[in-house]
């Protein structure tokens, strides 16, 4: 299973625009990128998944590097609700997550 | 979407003892996983259980210690047998659904061992 590399932490200020990168340098052509995040206390939940082009939800936007081997989850205004682990997971036909360590997001009021 | 319950929410077990959680879904789902997540660390697959088959269960993990049911498409159990301090963690079920085959979870059950 491919893997994915994230800081382990990052903080923003409220109301600022902020950016999680993954590193997924062995990605493979059929992987999917997907992003979940998890609030205290609570189950992983999905935030959005791309392929090869960048993609937006009412959540957040998915960048994705023209060579795949890295993308950047961007949330464009950051709230104190969205403090929380985000995790940045490949998934290809199998229906299997592997989960990495994430990235543990701080905001700041 | 899915909605997931799990119960209990959260244990307090004595070690040698066996705890069996229980996974609910409002949906009929083919198939259900159980997951560990340790205190502080990230999410690790347990099994997988698909309906009138056995559990798949990952590398360090086996079918004595953590027993799986899935006897219908919308509940699942999972027992932690012959527990020990180190089987203290939050188990999470989740299940695949929705337009992208997302994965929903549950809010998991905490369990602390004695």
């Amino acid at each position: 299973d491919a893997k994915t590399t994230q800081p382990n932490s990052m903080e923003s200020n409220e109301e600022e625009p902020v950016h999680l990168p993954c590193n997924h340098s062995t990605i493979s052509g059929t992987d999917y990128i997907h992003w979940y995040r998890q609030l205290p206390s609570q189950g992983p939940e999905y935030v959005i998944h791309g392929l090869t082009s960048n993609v937006n939800n009412r959540m957040a936007s998915l960048a994705i590097a023209e060579d795949r081997k890295s993308s950047t989850l961007i949330l464009h205004r950051a709230t104190l609700r969205d403090a929380a682990v985000y995790y940045c997971i490949l998934r290809s036909g199998t229906y299997k997550y592997i989960f990495g360590t994430g990235t543990r997001l701080k905001v700041l009021a | 979407s899915a909605v997931i319950s799990q119960k209990p929410s959260r244990d307090i077990c004595q070690r040698g003892t066996s705890l069996t959680i229980q996974c609910q879904v409002d949906s009929q789902v083919t198939m259900m996983f159980w997951y560990r997540q340790q205190p502080g660390q990230s999410l690790t697959l347990i099994a997988t259980a698909n309906q009138g088959s056995e559990a798949t269960y990952e590398s360090g993990f086996v079918i004595d210690k953590f027993p799986i049911s899935r006897p219908n498409l919308t509940f699942s159990t999972l027992t932690v047998s012959n527990m020990s301090p180190e089987d203290s963690s939050i188990y999470l079920c989740s299940v695949d659904k929705g337009l992208y085959n997302e994965q929903f979870f549950g809010p998991g059950t905490r369990l602390t061992v004695l």
